[in-house]
């Protein structure tokens, strides 16, 4: 079955370190996004790519940086600069940039406790 | 005051209750979406509406343009309903980005 599948489930890391949430999907879709969700927020657009080796910072990029070297995979580095990492990150597709025809499919998320 | 908005905040509910949530937006829109998160965080996507009435099951979704209000309805409700419910709008301005709503926790109640 198609879908995206994000790595890890549960991620605990340092305080100061950098690190990676994996977001792969074999949908064949275009365009991939990060979103990060937050306690009593909606989901909030950190990065997206409507092509490989193409993206756009979203709303709240500072501090997290993306690649897309191929159309199936869309990692995101959160690094030590991103003031306040903990949070639920949760990453989607659609077929194509504008989500017109087929909508989104999402993950299941990661879950990043910094400490 | 946000783009999107949704209510309740919460529902609780006894099974086989008919359940309504509520969207309002504030921005010209190309498609709303319906989302339902589960406790474990993966979200599903339930409906994309642009006009009118979609139905799927026990799901109906409308959406009202003119009025920039959609509302979600399960009928029948049941325990497995119980989720978050989030509403997202699709600017039809600038980069057509999806805007959230904070979402709808409903609790059935056997």
């Amino acid at each position: 079955d198609g879908g995206i599948t994000q790595s890890p489930k549960y991620l605990f890391r340092k305080e100061g370190q950098n690190v990676t949430l994996s977001c792969e999907q074999n949908l064949n879709h275009d365009a991939m996004y990060w979103y990060r969700q937050d306690p009593g927020q909606g989901l909030r657009l950190i990065y997206y790519s409507q092509i490989v080796n193409d993206f756009q910072k979203g709303d709240i990029a500072e501090g997290y940086s993306v690649s897309r070297e191929k159309k199936e995979s869309f990692p995101l580095t959160v690094t030590s600069a991103q003031k306040n990492p903990t949070a639920f990150y949760l990453c989607a597709s659609s077929i194509d940039g504008r989500g017109l025809t087929y909508g989104y499919t999402f993950g299941s998320g990661t879950r990043l406790t910094v400490v | 005051k946000n783009e999107v908005e949704q209510s309740p905040q919460n529902l609780t509910a006894q099974e086989g209750e008919f359940i309504t949530i509520n969207c309002s937006y504030s921005v010209g829109i190309s498609a709303l979406h319906w989302l339902q998160q589960h406790p474990g965080g993966g979200i599903v996507s339930l409906f994309m509406l642009s006009s009118g009435k979609k139905k799927h099951g026990r799901l109906i979704a409308t959406i009202n343009i003119q009025e920039k209000h959609s509302s979600l309805h399960i009928t029948a409700s049941h325990p497995r309903d119980s989720a978050v419910y989030i509403c997202a709008v699709r600017s039809r301005f600038g980069n057509e980005k999806l805007t959230f709503g904070t979402g709808t926790r409903l609790t059935i109640i056997p």
